[in-house]
């Protein structure tokens, strides 16, 4: 079965710290993306990756940044971390398009 | 428009009862469709893949029509263990994996 590692389930960090969020997959997938899920408001792509080295920003890429430098790892890093980036944070990958994704457990950031 | 949607429900069944959510999407190039469920703070988990017209597994239905451009969940004989979060997701044809906010289902003895 295809794994999807997040490092950490729950977070809590102050505000103005660096923050990263690590996810990890063993398939050899190309594609991985980082999402935000808030109630009411569904997931939120914040940044993509389609291959090594490679990023694209989603619709919510303000605040943060993202690192892939190798192919089975895509961090999440929120540079200063504010109240309103208080989240559920959803890592996934996939083999390429049209393809369905497969999920990390997902990490609850709280920033006080 | 919005890219997918979805009627947020809930929807609140008694077991063993039919119930059916349906899907829009706007971009007619999407190829492949999927179905995830999400319980509970807890992430998405594909339920169902549909490629072509349709597809059934067990319980479940799911339609697709591409010249309305909607997909269709049919859940037959509704167990408690279904209440959860239904997501859409068509995909294809813009790289970008779309997903509706999703229909909450509950089910109630």
């Amino acid at each position: 079965d295809v794994k999807v590692t997040q490092s950490s389930r729950y977070l809590v960090k102050r505000t103005g710290e660096k923050v990263f969020l690590e996810c990890v997959q063993d398939m050899d997938h190309e594609n991985m993306f980082w999402y935000r899920q808030d109630p009411g408001l569904g997931l939120r792509l914040i940044y993509f990756s389609y291959d090594v080295k490679m990023k694209e920003k989603g619709d919510i890429p303000e605040g943060y940044s993202v690192s892939r430098e190798k192919k089975e790892r895509f961090s999440l890093i929120l540079e200063s971390a504010s109240t309103n980036q208080t989240s559920m944070y959803l890592c996934a990958s996939r083999t390429g398009d049209n393809e369905k994704l497969f999920f990390g457990s997902g990490t609850q950031l709280s920033v006080l | 428009r919005k890219e997918v949607e979805q009627d947020p429900g809930p929807f609140n069944v008694p077991e063993g009862a039919t119930v059916a959510f349906n899907c829009t999407y706007s971009n007619s190039a999407s190829q492949s469709f999927f179905w995830y469920r999400q319980d509970c703070r807890k992430e998405p988990k594909l339920l169902m893949s549909v490629y072509s017209s349709g597809n059934e597994d067990g319980r479940f239905t799911a339609q697709l029509n591409r010249a309305s451009q909607y997909i269709s969940l049919l859940i037959r004989d509704s167990k408690l263990s279904d209440s959860a979060t239904y997501l859409c997701s068509p995909a294809g044809g813009s790289y970008i994996p779309t997903f509706g906010r999703g229909t909450s289902l509950i089910v109630h003895p």
